[in-house]
């Protein structure tokens, strides 16, 4: 069966843009989790929708920002791009909530702020 | 102080060996993950446990709820093992991640 897909896998944004993101989970998955993953701080957890719901959110602004659809695909925008934005973005699907469940990863969107 | 402590940091092992990798945590979880990292970026889900012990192959997880803390261990190490291996608690109450800043392991032939 398809593994979890996101696209595009590199993008380069210049400061002030905004960027969004999508993650198509594997069929049947109901929950999508979002993690930034930098050199410095490391992976870190974004936010997890659940049923079309975000469940929680991790401790970042409120220039970021996601939503659910009915199929379960997800996507995460990024406004006003800052240079601390460069990341690679990685999705994760599982069948239940994501803290209980076996994650499944995307391979990765590499974002580049210049 | 992170939430989630790894150790080591580093650790190089020649094939066949032995070799346990550390996660304690501070605050309550009610699941930790291992994570799988090999170079270019992707992550395999190893284990989620959240008690006991479990087994996949050549590699063993165990958790100690009391003690907060988990190990993964990897009997008869292959080159192949060479990746950084993340563990990341869940809480419950916030649910929110939390995760320790990785083990690069090098396996050498």
């Amino acid at each position: 069966k398809a593994g979890v897909t996101q696209t595009p896998r590199y993008l380069i944004k210049t400061r002030g843009q905004q960027v969004t993101l999508s993650c198509s989970p594997i069929s049947g998955h109901r929950s999508v989790s979002w993690y930034q993953q930098t050199p410095g701080q490391g992976l870190q957890f974004l936010f997890e929708y659940f049923s079309e719901t975000q469940r929680n959110k991790g401790n970042f602004p409120g220039r970021f920002s996601g939503r659910q659809f009915s199929n379960s695909r997800s996507e995460m925008n990024v406004s006003t791009l800052e240079l601390g934005d460069s990341a690679l973005y990685l999705c994760a699907s599982s069948f239940g909530t994501s803290g209980a469940n076996v994650l499944t990863f995307g391979a990765g969107s590499r974002l580049t702020v210049l | 102080k992170n939430e989630v402590e790894q150790s080591p940091q580093n650790l190089t092992a020649q094939e066949g060996e032995f070799i346990t990798i550390n996660c304690s945590y501070s605050v309550g979880i009610s699941a930790l993950h291992w994570l799988q990292q090999h170079p270019g970026g992707g992550i395999v889900s190893l284990f989620m446990l959240s008690s006991g012990k479990k087994k996949h192959g050549r590699l063993i997880a165990t958790i100690n709820i009391q003690e907060k803390h988990s190990s993964l261990h990897i009997t008869a190490s292959h080159p192949r093992d060479s990746a950084v291996y993340i563990c990341a608690g869940y809480q419950n109450t916030g649910n929110q991640f939390y995760f320790g800043t990785g083990t690069s392991l090098t396996v050498i032939p």
